[in-house]
């Protein structure tokens, strides 16, 4: 089966750590996300990669960084977590880039929270 | 500003149709509809994608009116392990989600 792996389902970390989320994707897709999900919010996007080394802003990049150094393979940094970064962190992939429209598949998410 | 609105909550019971409903205003030419389905401690999966008209798979069918400013995903004859939450998104270069319906099936 094709799929998106999240390192962890799980993680708790304290104030001021540095924090990585690994996601792997084994689809050969150009493009991966980083999405937050906190209740009534929906989702949230965070950065995207429309290839290696490629990356952009989404709508909350605020407190994160991201890194693309191999195709499968998009991480993304909490350089010092703060407590209102505990969320549920979605990591997506998309075949092309040229086609805006193409379905996403997800993860199956890494709660994180920040004591 | 473009938005995508949903309701926030549905409920129904099994073997009911449930229609979703969601609002997008200013919608571009270019966007497409997509609608997601999650359950808890999952990610959102893919169910059904239009730009116009009626589209239908074999899990919902997608209604978008001329005007495209509405779309509704329909589930038929739903079942208790339809709950779950249901995201629209409208995408082209830019993907805007709604905020998701939860729906509730009862028995």
């Amino acid at each position: 089966d094709v799929k998106v792996t999240q390192s962890s389902r799980y993680l708790v970390k304290r104030t001021g750590e540095k924090v990585f989320l690994e996601c792997v994707q084994d689809m050969d897709h150009e493009n991966m996300f980083w999405y937050r999900q906190d209740p009534g919010l929906g989702l949230r996007l965070i950065y995207f990669s429309y290839d290696v080394k490629m990356k952009e802003k989404g709508d909350i990049p605020e407190g994160y960084s991201v890194s693309r150094e191999k195709k499968e393979r998009f991480s993304l940094i909490l350089e010092s977590a703060s407590t209102n970064q505990t969320s549920m962190y979605l990591c997506a992939s998309s075949l092309l880039t040229s086609n805006p429209n193409e379905k996403l598949l997800f993860g199956s998410g890494t709660q994180l929270s920040v004591l | 500003l473009a938005k995508t609105t949903q309701p926030i909550s549905m409920d129904s019971y099994e073997g009911q149709e449930v229609n979703i409903t969601c609002s997008h205003n200013n919608i571009a030419t270019n966007d497409y509809i997509t609608w997601y389905q999650q359950f808890p401690s999952q990610g959102p999966r893919f169910i059904i994608q239009g730009y116009k008209t009626k589209v239908t798979n074999e899990v919902a069918s997608l209604f978008i009116p001329a005007d495209r400013k509405s779309s509704t995903l329909s589930l038929p004859r739903v079942s208790l392990s339809d709950t779950a939450v249901y995201y629209c998104l409208r995408s082209n270069y830019q993907l805007i989600w709604g905020a998701g319906t939860k729906l509730i099936i009862k028995p």
